[in-house]
């Protein structure tokens, strides 16, 4: 969706950490969301963050919020290859429960 | 069945003719969604439902309907299909009342029109 901004493409070595960054314009958003989707598959959730928070953390998963930027952020730690997919944020805003995806990280994990 | 399923996994099909994807939950959800994705536009909304008996417009319904007439399922039609709806078609349901109402994504229905 063209309000919610994503780099196409990142590449990482294993066991490096990688960082996917998004964009979003909408300052009423209320959850965002980190979503993995692998080849040939549904999309699956992977973490969130709601609005009133600056960070969170899930064993491998660090998701970073800066509201008045209106930047998220997901770091993944000691990345594997099992990591490859893309991967879209998502903003849940106020009104409603739609979500405005990205267009999706493309992440490849090389050996 | 545990989940979201959809039916059928991909499809070719005739520009003109109608079809219906097909998608069933199992997890009672309240809210039910179709999503298409083309390579570099993410996922976007087609059509939604928050309920059963109810409806509504996403991003891009043109060309699309839905109907809602229990829980458990939510097909979408595609009256006289066209090649610009080629793409890969996901179905998501979610309880729509908890907080983060994380949404459950079906495998998808890959659809291509010649």
């Amino acid at each position: 969706g063209e309000d919610v901004e994503q780099s196409l493409f990142l590449s990482v070595r294993e066991g490096d950490s990688s960082v996917i960054n998004c964009t979003y314009t909408d300052s009423s958003s209320t959850y965002l969301y980190w979503y993995k989707q692998e080849p040939g598959a549904g999309l699956q959730l992977l973490t969130y963050i709601f609005s009133n928070m600056d960070m969170k953390q899930d064993q491998r998963l660090t998701v970073l919020l800066n509201k008045k930027d209106k930047h998220l952020s997901l770091r993944i730690a000691d990345t594997q290859t099992g990591d490859s997919a893309i991967y879209f944020c998502a903003e849940r805003r106020a009104a409603g429960n739609k979500l405005t995806f990205g267009g999706g990280t493309r992440v490849l994990v090389k050996p | 069945i545990a989940g979201i399923t959809q039916a059928p996994t991909s499809q070719i099909l005739a520009a003109g003719r109608r079809m219906t994807l097909r998608c069933t939950q199992d997890m009672r959800h309240n809210a039910m969604y179709w999503y298409r994705q083309d390579l570099g536009l993410g996922l976007r909304l087609i059509h939604y439902s928050n309920t059963a008996g109810t409806t509504g417009k996403g991003e891009v319904p043109d060309g699309y309907s839905v109907s809602r007439a229990n829980t458990d399922d939510f097909p979408l039609t595609l009256a006289s299909a066209v090649p610009s709806q080629t793409s890969v078609y996901f179905c998501a349901s979610s309880d729509g009342t908890s907080g983060k109402d994380e949404q459950f994504f079906g495998p998808g229905t890959r659809l291509t029109v010649l």
